[in-house]
């Protein structure tokens, strides 16, 4: 079955930097885009960035672009995202999941997520 | 883009039904929205998409009969009959919008479903 397992997620002070990574399977991963997708504590979603099944497009929202770089291993049917500069408000569960090949294909699949925290 | 407006809370007793409702802003009547379900502590499911015309492809995996849609205007309705304790979750709802080399999600807030 399809599994999305994130991890990657901690503490960190304001300014710095964490990397998270999702590891994906039951699915061909080198035929899908993929997702992150965050949630503040008690607050609704909101979508981080995508990357195409081939990583030739890559979007952003405008809340971390600059600061935020997603990245995928085919080979290792793994995505990864870079996170910088990292602020108080970008602390919240981090979900990783499975779209389409093209953008707009609904998010058929979801992550448990994994939870960043950043305080000083 | 789109604003997806949905009411913070939503109840009903076990067994009865419930429409949750998700509205677009204006301009945005002919957009598809996806509804999204919660439960307590896990990721989101996908539940299924829906336009103008009701639903748009398949139901996600394992979304039982009882979860139907319905969109009209500006509105996008989950509604869920015969209502069970494992209903009892957040929904959301989502669009994609892009325009040129720029593309978003956009969610709305989330409605919480309690079953009394």
């Amino acid at each position: 079955q399809v599994q999305l397992v994130e991890s990657g997620g901690g503490v960190v002070q304001p300014g710095g930097s964490l990397r998270l990574s999702c590891a994906a399977s039951g699915f061909t991963f080198s035929t899908s885009g993929i997702h992150w997708v965050r949630q503040a504590p008690g607050k609704g979603l909101e979508w981080v960035t995508f990357i195409q099944y081939d990583a030739r497009y890559k979007y952003y929202a405008d809340s971390v672009k600059g600061r935020f770089i997603i990245s995928r291993d085919n080979s290792k049917n793994t995505l990864f995202l870079q996170m910088n500069s990292l602020r108080a408000e970008d602390t919240g569960v981090y979900f990783c999941a499975k779209g389409g090949v093209r953008f707009g294909e609904a998010l058929f699949f979801w992550g448990q997520g994994t939870l960043v925290t950043v305080s000083s | 883009q789109p604003i997806l407006t949905q009411p913070p809370s939503a109840s009903a007793s076990l067994g009865a039904s419930v429409t949750l409702t998700c509205t677009l802003s204006s301009g945005f009547s002919h957009y598809k929205v996806d509804w999204y379900q919660q439960r307590p502590g896990k990721g989101p499911r996908f539940v299924m998409r829906v336009g103008t015309g009701g639903i748009v492809g398949s139901k996600g995996n394992g979304i039982p009969d009882r979860f139907s849609v319905l969109g009209s205007g500006l509105n996008r309705y989950l509604t869920i009959k015969n209502i069970q304790e494992e209903d009892e979750s957040d929904y959301h709802c989502g669009a994609d919008h892009g325009s040129g080399n720029n593309f978003v999600w956009v969610f709305g807030g989330g409605t919480k479903l309690t079953v009394l």
